[in-house]
């Protein structure tokens, strides 16, 4: 297991276009997070999954940020029509839930995808 | 609504001194604090979960306290070495609000040979 993936690196798109990234967590982890770092700040919350269930949204994603965790395994966030103001880094989380809810797990991240819209 | 603030912003020390980094939030109702690092262009690495029950965690040469309390934290690095720059960031899980990490927006450190 190398830790959670995420493909691609680096994205640069016009504004406008549609662009897509994914995330493949640590295996067996059942708990998958997005983020968004711009520069010079810490990262922000977007949403998780709990297995295939988005179970929380940040007021940041708006209508044209869309996530999916199809078969509780690897993620996708989706921005269709890009605004310059997208440009950031966004990262990509996973966690194992272990015992009651609320119960401290350690959020593993992954490289990052950083989007640059031109 | 959770506010982390990280001081100092940036923080440049010559190669072997202890240092001290400070994190602090405004509501302690929280499940964990973890310290992260985090390199240039790069995904963050987890450094140091403390619990809400917990006052402090050490790692080698790291040890990071919490006074939850006082809504407090500070993470200690002790003979720095210049494969330690890095930018450190603070995060809270807090109580009640799912799973979103609160993250403050880093300490840059510098530690000069």
């Amino acid at each position: 297991d190398t830790g959670v993936s995420q493909d691609p690196r680096h994205k640069i798109t016009k504004r406008g276009q549609n662009v897509t990234f994914r995330c493949d967590p640590i295996s067996e982890h059942n708990r998958l997070y997005w983020y968004r770092q711009t520069l010079g700040q810490g990262p922000e919350f977007l949403t998780y999954f709990q297995n295939e269930a988005q179970l929380e949204k940040s007021r940041l994603l708006s209508d044209r940020f869309s996530a999916e965790r199809p078969k509780g395994s690897f993620s996708t966030l989706e921005i269709q029509r890009t605004e310059q103001g997208d440009s950031a880094m966004y990262l990509c989380a996973s966690s194992y839930l272990r015992g009651l809810a609320g119960a401290g797990d350690t959020q593993y991240f992954g490289p990052g995808t950083r989007l640059t819209v031109l | 609504k959770q506010e982390v603030t990280q001081i100092p912003a940036a923080l440049s020390v010559p190669e072997g001194e202890n240092l001290v980094l400070n994190c602090s939030f405004t509501d302690s109702a929280i499940y964990n604090l973890q310290w992260f690092r985090q390199d240039p262009g790069k995904g963050l690495t987890s450094l140091l979960l403390i619990q809400s029950s917990q006052r402090e965690q050490t790692s080698g040469r790291l040890n990071a306290s919490l006074d939850k309390s006082s809504g407090r934290s500070t993470l200690y690095i002790a003979a720095s070495q210049p494969g330690d720059s890095a930018t450190y960031l603070c995060a809270v899980l807090s109580s009640g609000s799912a799973r979103q990490l609160t993250f403050g927006s880093g300490t840059q450190l510098t530690v000069l040979p």
